[in-house]
């Protein structure tokens, strides 16, 4: 059984479009996240969202959108699509204090 | 705000051998937590170990133990026996013991990437 699952693993699409990722876990945690990895491996928090309440919103642009239908899924809407958004955006999920449980990341590609 | 650095970009080990990969982080807390996370060519995101500061004991799993200096915040990663599969990107990452709000964000340092040779 898949932990954290995102979907899709790959997505190609042209500058100025929209594009949303999906992110479900089956843990029962109660905080879910958002990171973006850029062209350097660089891992940095976007978003956090506990019990459906948004928690932890870093400086990201306004074309940058998550949305929580339930505890169990953290979607990420991202309008207007640039080519600096060309990234791996992972989602991950934890409990309390405990450690993070990662997606298997969707490496966004903008032409 | 709390920092990570990972100061070795790339690192290289023969198989069966034992490598050390170093993190320092800054930090104005008292207690925290750090990780190490392992990034195969998968680009999964595979938790290694975790150390809880207020642990004066260095955590180990299998293969692979940690040096934790608190004073010096310093967090290295031993990993003994070499295999092929280790290779991968591994990264330090901190993260609050504080409940709510920003502190229960990772952040990362940037990385070093083990290569594992015959």
């Amino acid at each position: 059984d898949t932990a954290v699952s995102q979907t899709p693993k790959y997505l190609v699409t042209q500058m100025g479009n929209d594009k949303s990722i999906k992110c479900e876990q089956n843990l029962g945690h109660d905080t879910m996240y958002w990171y973006k990895q850029d062209s350097k491996k660089f891992l940095k928090i976007m978003f956090s969202y506990n019990n459906k309440e948004l928690i932890i919103n870093e400086t990201v642009p306004n074309r940058f959108s998550p949305k929580s239908p339930d505890k169990a899924h953290l979607n990420l809407h991202i309008n207007s699509l640039e080519l600096g958004d060309s990234a791996v955006y992972f989602c991950a999920s934890s409990q309390d204090n405990y450690e993070q449980y990662f997606g298997p990341g969707t490496r966004l590609t903008v032409t | 705000a709390q920092t990570v650095t990972q100061s070795q970009p790339e690192m290289s080990v023969q198989e069966a051998e034992t490598v050390t990969l170093s993190c320092t982080y800054d930090t104005s807390e008292s207690d925290y937590y750090l990780f190490w996370y392992k990034q195969p060519p998968s680009r999964q995101m595979i938790l290694v170990i975790r150390q809880e500061a207020y642990k004066q004991q260095n955590a180990t799993e299998n293969r692979f133990s940690v040096n934790f200096q608190k004073a010096a915040k310093s967090f290295s990663l031993k990993i003994s026996d070499s295999q092929l599969g280790d290779a991968a990107m591994y990264f330090c990452a901190y993260r609050s013991v504080r409940s709510g709000g920003t502190a229960s964000k990772l952040t990362f340092g940037t990385g070093t990437r083990l290569q594992v040779t015959l």
